[in-house]
């Protein structure tokens, strides 16, 4: 099975701007899990989604939001980018909430310029 | 807030010595404590997991030691290899899927041949 899957791999944006990620997680997982990493720190948590519906929200701005599809692939927004913004965006799959273990993708960079 | 602390932030081993790092936490709701394993480029893979009904898991070369009462548990890495050489999360959750993961800030792991 593929492992979860995310894009683009790198992207590089203007203060300002707006910014869509996107992750497609493991066959058979529905839920969908969404972390920032900046660099030299330990991923932090954004968002988890789960049958199309947030299941829970990490201590960011609301300038980030998220969404799930029927398919179970999910897109991370972030609004009005700040240079602070710039960081490794990870998404994580399960298959559902209460199983385990969690599997990462590899990672969108996101540098703002 | 911090609410796991992760030490040391960086650690140099010799082939085939021990690797030892340590997290502590703050919030006694934790019930799944989580270690990651990131090369460069890559997301973060699950290595080791346990629940704090245990005091200590083995799996293979890695051990995790988990102290409840003193809120701390640690990654015993046995016969340290080059190819060990990695950044290491531990994380907890109180989502005992570990789909919400709150992470340590990492230790840089270098394995001298």
């Amino acid at each position: 099975d593929a492992g979860v899957t995310q894009s683009p791999t790198h992207l590089i944006k203007t203060r300002g701007q707006q910014v869509t990620l996107r992750c497609s997680p493991i066959s058979g997982h529905k839920s969908v899990s969404w972390y920032q990493q900046v660099l030299g720190q330990g991923p932090q948590f954004i968002f988890q989604y789960y049958e199309k519906e947030e299941r829970g929200r990490g201590n960011f701005p609301d300038r980030f939001s998220a969404r799930q599809f029927p398919n179970y692939s999910s897109e991370l927004n972030v609004n009005a980018l700040l240079l602070g913004d710039s960081a490794l965006y990870l998404c994580a799959s399960i298959r559902a909430p209460r199983s385990s273990p969690l599997h990462f993708g590899n990672g969108t960079r996101l540098t703002v310029t | 807030q911090q609410q796991v602390k992760q030490s040391p932030q960086s650690l140099i081993v010799q082939k085939g010595g021990i690797s030892i790092i340590n997290c502590a936490y703050e919030n006694t709701a934790f019930d799944y404590f989580p270690w990651y394993q990131q090369f460069p480029g890559k997301g973060p893979a699950l290595l080791i997991a346990i629940r704090p009904d245990v005091s200590e898991k083995k799996e293979g070369r890695f051990t995790i030691s988990f102290n409840k009462s003193a809120k701390q548990f640690s990654l015993h890495i046995m016969d340290s290899q080059p190819g060990d050489s990695a950044t290491y999360f531990c994380a907890a959750s109180i989502d005992p899927s570990g789909s919400r993961l709150t992470f340590g800030e990492g230790t840089q792991l270098t394995v001298n041949p």
